[in-house]
């Protein structure tokens, strides 16, 4: 079974410019939940799809944004991107509606120069 | 009343000993409290979870201690190997927030051979 696949997995933007990752969560798994991982802020929740639908949101700007397709996939984007918006965003799949195994994928290192 | 402590910081043990971390919350709506490890380069990766109907969870050489009146819990890691290394994150869940955990700061353990 494929685990979570999470492209581009690494990329260099300025600032002001906008981002999109993607998430390929694993087969069968509804639930992309999207996280924040900084040396300073450590593991920090965006948003969580299910299902297509926004389920849950973490304390981020309106600049952080995401979709579900009907496969599941998910994207998020970031726009008028800020220095501080350099992280590794890290894409989770979960085969549950109810807090359960989130199974992630490498992460998405941004860079933001 | 949303953050997770997390002590130590960083754990140095020696082959064979026992590494235990621990972690504290505010918010009594939470009721999964999962333990992830993640190495360099990879995305954070299930070890053990424990909901507060017990008080204790073992797995192998992974032990989770819950102390629901003192609202902490503990990672016990027996007879730590070197390639236990890793960084390792508590988190707290609620069924109401779907797959939106607070996490931990993070320890970083090393085991030396």
């Amino acid at each position: 079974k494929a685990g979570v696949t999470q492209t581009p997995r690494y990329l260099i933007k300025t600032r002001g410019q906008q981002v999109t990752l993607s998430c390929s969560p694993i087969s069968g798994h509804r639930s992309v939940s999207w996280y924040q991982q900084t040396p300073g802020q450590g593991l920090q929740f965006l948003f969580e799809y299910f299902s297509e639908t926004q389920r849950n949101k973490g304390n981020f700007p309106g600049r952080f944004s995401g979709r579900q397709f009907s496969n599941s996939r998910s994207e998020m984007n970031v726009s008028t991107l800020e220095l501080g918006d350099s992280a590794l965003y890290l894409c989770a799949s979960s085969a549950s509606q109810t807090p359960g195994e989130l199974f992630f994928g490498e992460g998405s290192r941004l860079t933001v120069l | 009343q949303q953050q997770v402590k997390q002590s130590p910081q960083s754990l140095i043990v020696q082959k064979g000993g026992i590494s235990i971390i621990n972690c504290a919350y505010e918010n009594t709506a939470f009721d999964y409290f999962p333990w992830y490890q993640q190495f360099p380069g990879k995305g954070p990766a299930l070890l053990i979870a424990i909901r507060p109907d017990v008080s204790e969870k073992k797995e192998g050489r992974f032990t989770i201690s819950f102390n629901k009146s003192a609202k902490q819990f503990s990672l016990h890691i027996m007879d730590s190997q070197p390639g236990d290394s890793a960084t390792y994150f508590c988190a707290a869940g609620a069924d109401n927030y779907g797959q939106n955990f607070v996490f931990g700061p993070g320890t970083r353990l090393s085991v030396l051979p």
